[in-house]
């Protein structure tokens, strides 16, 4: 799977949007964009994943840009609770190029100030 | 509710002590696996597996066995348990092999070897 960069940290105020990069320069046509969230010591949390287009959920939007070298998560409306670990994780969507298991990278540390 | 459940939650044991951590989930996925979490070395695979009976390791799987009798159940096993196996451990299940990239996680269970 290809690497992505993620900003170790970052703050955002409470019920402002909180906008999450993600780089991935070397992606490969067939990867797909995985976003998921580790509140402290609990177990990670699937968010939401895209291939080409935005998409958007009940959770976050994921924006790609158009050569897919990065890509941005946001949260709309940011609470307190959204205080976590977020990572951004590429994943092929052959099965057996995909392998077995998450493979997750050091992510962003994001906190949502009152 | 659809969930991943982990017990125990919390275990401080001694060196040697065989003991078991049990997985379950209720949502009839087919894939199961064993993730560690230990600081600056992020979620490490420890065992996976593709549906019953069929269990195979992952990138850390020394000192660990598993098995998959059932479909919904995924217990991790530590024969003889040492204290380099303190770690925060997680289970995690997806619908089958090719819907990897979407996994549910248990709550943890944090492990203390003496």
């Amino acid at each position: 799977d290809a690497k992505t960069t993620q900003p170790p940290s970052m703050d955002c105020a409470e019920g402002r949007a909180a906008n999450l990069p993600c780089n991935h320069s070397t992606i490969s046509g067939n990867e797909y964009v995985y976003w998921y969230r580790q509140i402290h010591s609990q177990g990670p949390q699937y968010i939401i994943h895209g291939l080409k287009n935005n998409e958007t959920n009940e959770m976050a939007s994921l924006i790609i840009t158009e050569d897919r070298k990065s890509s941005t998560l946001i949260l709309p409306h940011a609470t307190l609770r959204d205080t976590a670990v977020y990572y951004c994780i590429l994943r092929w969507g052959w099965v057996k190029a995909a392998g077995n298991k998450l493979t997750f990278g050091g992510g962003t540390r994001v906190l949502v100030k009152p | 509710e659809a969930q991943v459940t982990q017990n125990p939650r919390y275990l401080i044991t001694v060196t040697g002590k065989k003991l078991t951590v049990t997985c379950s989930q209720n949502m009839n996925h087919e894939y199961m696996s064993w993730y560690r979490q230990d600081p600056g070395l992020g979620l490490r695979q420890i065992y996976y597996s593709m549906n019953v009976e069929v269990t195979d390791k992952g990138d850390v799987p020394e000192g660990y066995k598993v098995s998959r009798k059932e479909k919904r159940n995924f217990p991790l096993i530590l024969e003889s348990p040492s204290p380099n196996q303190t770690s925060l451990y997680f289970c995690a299940s997806s619908l089958r092999d090719r819907d990897l990239g979407e996994q549910f996680f248990g709550p943890g269970t944090r492990l203390t070897v003496l």
